[in-house]
């Protein structure tokens, strides 16, 4: 399939160890927020969402971080597999919209 | 329970021409996003819509125009194709209105579309 980003940040770590992914936003009216993960020639596939009034969530091996005073959300991954290797991208929601807008997307790459 | 789907995969057009690309919500879902991804960059949000009528637009011109059908499906139109269409098209949908997580928005695959 083609490359989903040819240009991106890339993030390289080693097979099992932690992942942190950033993304900086641009709203201070976004009250949604919500991660994804793009392989190549595929959609961007749901991996975890957060609100504005919370300040951490867990998921499965999937940690976000959201700092609203400075606009920066985050993803960790822990023990990270081949599998994650992909484009991870940020999406805000801005409050009483129905758009999303996405950042600019950082290539995971995971090395044995 | 099937996802979102999208067709065509991949579609071929020259300048000038119209296309027509379709998506198919998840079991559930009555509303329908459509997003314009291009080579390198983030989903780039086009129009939204609900009840079968566009609820909110995005940035792009009259060329870029869409239906909802009954059943919740949508349709992508472009006309007068330029060049810089050439992306992968997004569509994506919603749960329903006053579901828990309406507002969380599920991807299908995309249509590769190619403009020469």
């Amino acid at each position: 399939g083609e490359s989903v980003g040819l240009h991106l940040p890339t993030l390289s770590v080693q097979e099992g160890d932690n992942s942190i992914i950033n993304c900086a936003y641009s709203n201070s009216a976004s009250d949604y927020f919500i991660w994804y993960k793009q392989e190549s020639g595929k959609g961007p596939q749901f991996i975890i969402d957060i609100r504005s009034n919370m300040d951490k969530r867990q998921g499965q091996r999937v940690t976000v971080l959201l700092n609203k005073t400075v606009k920066h959300l985050s993803l960790q991954i822990a023990a990270t597999q081949p599998g994650d290797s992909a484009v991870y991208f940020c999406a805000e929601n801005i409050q009483n919209t129905d758009k999303l807008i996405f950042g600019t997307g950082t290539r995971l790459q995971v090395f044995p | 329970d099937a996802g979102v789907t999208q067709s065509p995969t991949h579609l071929i057009k020259t300048r000038g021409q119209q296309v027509t690309l379709r998506c198919s919500p998840k079991s559930g879902h009555d509303t329908v996003s459509w997003y314009q991804q291009a080579l390198g960059q983030g989903p780039q949000f086009i129009f939204q819509y609900y009840e079968e009528e566009e609820r909110q637009r995005g940035n792009f011109p009259d060329r870029f125009s869409g239906h909802q059908f009954p059943n919740y499906s949508s349709e992508l139109n472009v006309n007068a194709l330029l060049l810089g269409d050439s992306a992968l098209y997004l569509c994506a949908s919603s749960p329903r209105v006053g579901e828990v997580g309406t507002d969380t928005q599920y991807f299908g695959p995309g249509t590769r579309l190619t403009v020469l």
